[in-house]
């Protein structure tokens, strides 16, 4: 009965190399929100959707995008993905801004 | 900008002691968030507080909430070695601009 499902679990990319992650939701929220969680570190939200509002954090890089293109699904591309992108992205959402977020399984990415 | 400071950021202890963990916050919120979060895993939420004076709990933890303090607990009762994982504190404020703390590992030991 998964709720925020995000694909792949593990990837693996090369230096530069455009990559993209993948998170569904059967919750019908309408918040969806990405994080990365670096090794031992606390979560750091990058962007969030609420609908197709598109809300974009000041100190995310520009080398990380979003499409929402439906109320289901959420990807975050990183064009040119570099060493320090290597961690644990977090795929949540939200009923509404302010209330709990629900967690994916989270994606580990790993740069060569 | 909002800090949220939790303390300890190491905590071991024994199993059936009792611990608290502090999350200390700068900004005025009226909202926090109790998440778990187990090696290699996603976070799990575990408490929503939403007011002044707040109280929740469940099963061996009870998390508090002080908004005049800025300043948030989670108690641990007779601990279990389930109990160990990673426990985060986040602050919504700025409309749905969630900072989380840094974290306390929790190590349980028999």
């Amino acid at each position: 009965d998964a709720m925020v499902i995000q694909n792949p679990r593990y990837q693996v990319t090369q230096f530069g190399k455009p990559v993209t992650l993948s998170c569904s939701q059967t919750l019908n929220h309408n918040v969806m929100y990405w994080y990365q969680q670096k090794s031992s570190q606390a979560p750091k939200l990058l962007f969030h959707y609420y609908d197709k509002d598109f809300n974009n954090e000041a100190d995310t890089p520009d080398n990380f995008q979003s499409r929402r293109p439906n109320t289901s699904f959420c990807f975050l591309d990183i064009r040119s993905p570099g060493l320090g992108d290597a961690a644990m992205y977090l795929c949540a959402t939200s009923r509404d801004f302010r209330e709990t977020q629900y967690f994916g399984p989270g994606t580990r990415l790993l740069v060569l | 900008e909002l800090k949220v400071e939790q303390n300890p950021l190491f905590l071991s202890m024994q199993e059936g002691k009792n611990y608290t963990i502090y999350c200390n916050y700068s900004t005025t919120s009226d909202r926090l968030y109790w998440y778990r979060q187990d090696p290699g895993k996603s976070l799990e939420s575990l408490f929503v507080l939403l007011s002044n004076g707040a109280v929740k709990q469940e099963g061996r933890l009870m998390a508090s909430l002080d908004t005049k303090a800025r300043l948030s607990t989670l108690h641990i009762t007779a601990a279990v070695h389930d109990l160990s994982a990673t426990y985060f504190c986040a602050v919504d404020y700025n409309n749905n601009d969630m900072r989380f703390g840094a974290g306390t590992r929790l190590t349980v030991k028999p």
